[in-house]
């Protein structure tokens, strides 16, 4: 079974903090790496998938960077707000296992 | 506007009863999944499917089967229900094959295995 882990389980930090989180996926076989925002009592929703070593993508306020030779991902929020507050998932597709594997998540709480 | 719906939303059930929990998508697409949560493990897949007649076990499917008869829907069934099998149920659907899609989810089933 694949293993994806994600870092740190959970983050609290204070409006207007710039912090980032960590998804470790094996190297081999890499096909896809995706984000997701998933915030409580609601159903996640996808930030970004990323195919190709050195991806970077940006949505507003949040980036994320993608290396595959060495199977980790960072995700990137810049200048927190409440409203970021939310569980972030990292899923990994494997070309050989032929399925997508989530991680357990990392839970950000932002305080005004 | 293309949509993914789960029923039910909320469900109390015994020990030893078959309960299955519809999902329906309208967005067309090939890939649908279910997952659930649990604490500490994030999503883990139960069934996927990859298209109409074509059905797989994810990493925690005992105990669980689907379906696929049509494109829209992706029923999972358990087959007797046991307290382990309490979670709340995701079901999902994307449009690229081999993990290159996002997945759209539904909202979620709540089961309760009294």
């Amino acid at each position: 079974i694949l293993n994806v882990e994600q870092s740190p389980q959970s983050l609290h930090v204070q409006e207007g903090d710039s912090t980032n989180f960590t998804c470790s996926f094996p190297s081999s076989n890499f096909y896809a790496l995706h984000w997701y925002r998933w915030e409580t009592a609601k159903s996640p929703e996808a930030l970004f998938v990323m195919t190709l070593n050195g991806d970077e993508k940006k949505k507003g306020r949040i980036s994320a960077t993608l290396n595959t030779k060495e199977g980790y991902s960072y995700l990137y929020i810049k200048g927190s707000q409440p409203e970021d507050s939310a569980t972030y998932l990292c899923a990994f597709f494997s070309g050989g296992y032929n399925k997508l594997i989530f991680g357990a998540g990392t839970r950000l709480a932002v305080h005004p | 506007d293309a949509e993914i719906t789960q029923s039910p939303r909320h469900k109390i059930t015994e020990t030893g009863r078959q309960v299955t929990l519809a999902c329906h998508q309208t967005w067309n697409h090939n890939n649908m999944f279910w997952y659930r949560q649990d604490l500490g493990h994030g999503l883990r897949l139960i069934h996927y499917s990859y298209g109409v007649q074509d059905t797989n076990k994810g990493e925690v499917s005992d105990g669980y089967s689907v379906s696929r008869s049509n494109t829209e829907d992706l029923p999972l069934t358990l087959e007797s229900a046991a307290s382990s099998q309490t979670s709340v149920y995701f079901c999902a659907s994307s449009d690229h094959s081999a993990g290159a899609g996002e997945l759209f989810f539904g909202e979620g089933s709540r089961l309760t295995v009294l």
